[in-house]
């Protein structure tokens, strides 16, 4: 089993729909990273978080530590949100990654 | 992106030879790291560095050697490469602030091992 689990694996949408990704953790961590790729690009980090909630337009980032469980939703999706997201836990100096969710939003 | 290049940027080499990649940052950090990115594996670690001459191996450190004799390089070295190379390698580095760590992604090298 994956230290780091992310659900949906692929997700298609609609131009204009809530989209939630979820992650899940088996590991302790000091933070949790969500990262943003597009098709054939680089990897730019959206969020670290320790606790609580984080917002940056249209993107919100939820982490329950008890749970060890976090998500990412992307409200009013757009085609330019399509993307791989992938989360990441910080464990001691080195990061442990999810496979990533592929998400499409079509117009 | 924290002022990380990678070179060569792509690369086709034939199986049995040596290839070294480069990662350059201009910020000082003192942690580096270098990745793979396969389709349906995500993100492996190879090697990182603590500091000059301070490497450990990650999850996937075989047939990977690296080495880091300044503090803005970080070479990851294929000995002799097999097809089973052929990946995208990142490298990374880790910005401290305070209590909070962050990595920064260099923009990667699409490596092919015929």
């Amino acid at each position: 089993k994956n230290e780091v689990e992310q659900s949906p694996q692929n997700l298609t949408a609609q131009e204009g729909e809530f989209i939630t990704i979820n992650c899940s953790y088996s590991v302790g961590i000091s933070a949790l990273h969500w990262l943003q790729q597009h098709p054939g690009g680089g990897i730019v980090s959206l969020f670290m978080l320790s606790s609580g909630k984080k917002k940056h337009g249209r993107l919100i980032a939820t982490i329950n530590i008890q749970e060890k469980h976090s998500s990412l939703h992307i409200t009013a999706s757009h085609p330019r949100d399509s993307a791989v997201y992938i989360c990441a836990v910080d464990n001691t100096d080195k990061l442990i990654f999810g496979t990533g969710t592929r998400l499409q939003v079509f117009p | 992106d924290a002022g990380i290049t990678q070179s060569p940027r792509h690369k086709v080499t034939e199986t049995g030879t040596p290839v070294t990649l480069r990662c350059h940052q201009t910020e000082n950090h003192r942690y580096m790291y270098w990745y793979r990115q396969d389709p349906g594996h995500g993100l492996r670690l190879i090697h990182y560095s603590y500091g000059v001459k301070d490497t450990d191996k990650g999850e996937v450190s075989d047939g990977y050697s690296v080495s880091r004799s300044k503090t803005e390089d970080f070479l990851l070295t294929l000995e002799s490469a097999t097809s089973s190379q052929t990946s995208v390698y990142f490298c990374a580095i880790r910005a401290s602030s305070g209590t909070y760590n962050e990595q920064f992604f260099g923009p990667g090298t699409r490596l092919t091992v015929l």
